[in-house]
């Protein structure tokens, strides 16, 4: 079955670092990949997509990688701000699995805390 | 979120109770889809729904019923409680499956809990 690792344990940096959090799946050859955001008490809010044929994304302050060999993405927020501390997830597109309708699964998500 | 509309925010039920949740989106979206969310378990798919009259199961279906009538509404009804649904329950919606650069949409969740 398929499968999304998140590291469960929080990452905490200082402000101003670069945090790198890292998205790990088995058994899959998604055609896209997306990362969210949640704050407490909050719904997801989308961030980033990134295609298979694609290697890397920019949004502002946002990077994604995506290495479909190392089935691995990781996502770097530079110059982290307090204000950036929240749970970040990974999901995963399953279209080639799911007749053509566009379905997400999603890892359990890491914590980043930004510390000033 | 501005456009995707879940009511009631919270809600405490008994056992064997009947529950519906209610979902409502402005953007004529064609899809929507209900999501769990427990610790340790991530976001886990209940029922999506590509378009009105269209509906399937995902990964968790088991207690839950869905309906879609209208393309702006997707009401997730527990017909029979359990404890083991205590959860946070989040519907979604999205464009569609060939323009997926939108992401999804979430609204802010129903806590339900089921005593």
């Amino acid at each position: 079955s398929q499968k999304i690792e998140q590291n469960s344990e929080a990452l905490n940096i200082q402000e101003g670092k670069t945090a790198t959090l890292t998205c790990n799946y088995t058994n899959y050859s998604p055609a896209y990949l997306q990362w969210y955001r949640q704050d407490p008490g909050r719904g997801p809010v989308f961030l980033l997509l990134i295609r298979e044929n694609e290697k890397e994304k920019r949004k502002e302050r946002l990077k994604v990688t995506f290495d479909t060999t190392l089935k691995q993405s990781l996502f770097h927020i530079t110059a982290s701000q307090p204000a950036d501390s929240a749970t970040y997830l990974c999901a995963l597109d399953t279209t080639s699995f799911s007749g053509g309708y566009n379905k997400l699964i999603f890892g359990a998500g890491t914590r980043l805390a930004v510390h000033p | 979120d501005a456009g995707i509309t879940q009511s009631p925010r919270y809600k405490i039920t008994e056992t064997g109770r009947q529950v519906t949740l209610m979902c409502h989106q402005t953007w004529s979206h064609s899809y929507m889809f209900w999501y769990r969310q427990d610790l340790g378990h991530g976001l886990r798919l209940i029922y999506y729904s590509a378009a009105a009259d269209i509906t399937d199961k995902g990964e968790v279906p088991d207690g839950y019923v869905v309906s879609r009538s209208k393309t702006e509404n997707f009401p997730l009804t527990l017909e029979s409680a359990t404890r083991s649904q205590t959860s946070v329950y989040f519907c979604a919606s999205s464009v569609s499956g060939a323009l997926a650069n939108y992401g999804y949409t979430f609204g802010s969740g129903t806590r339900l809990t089921v005593v």
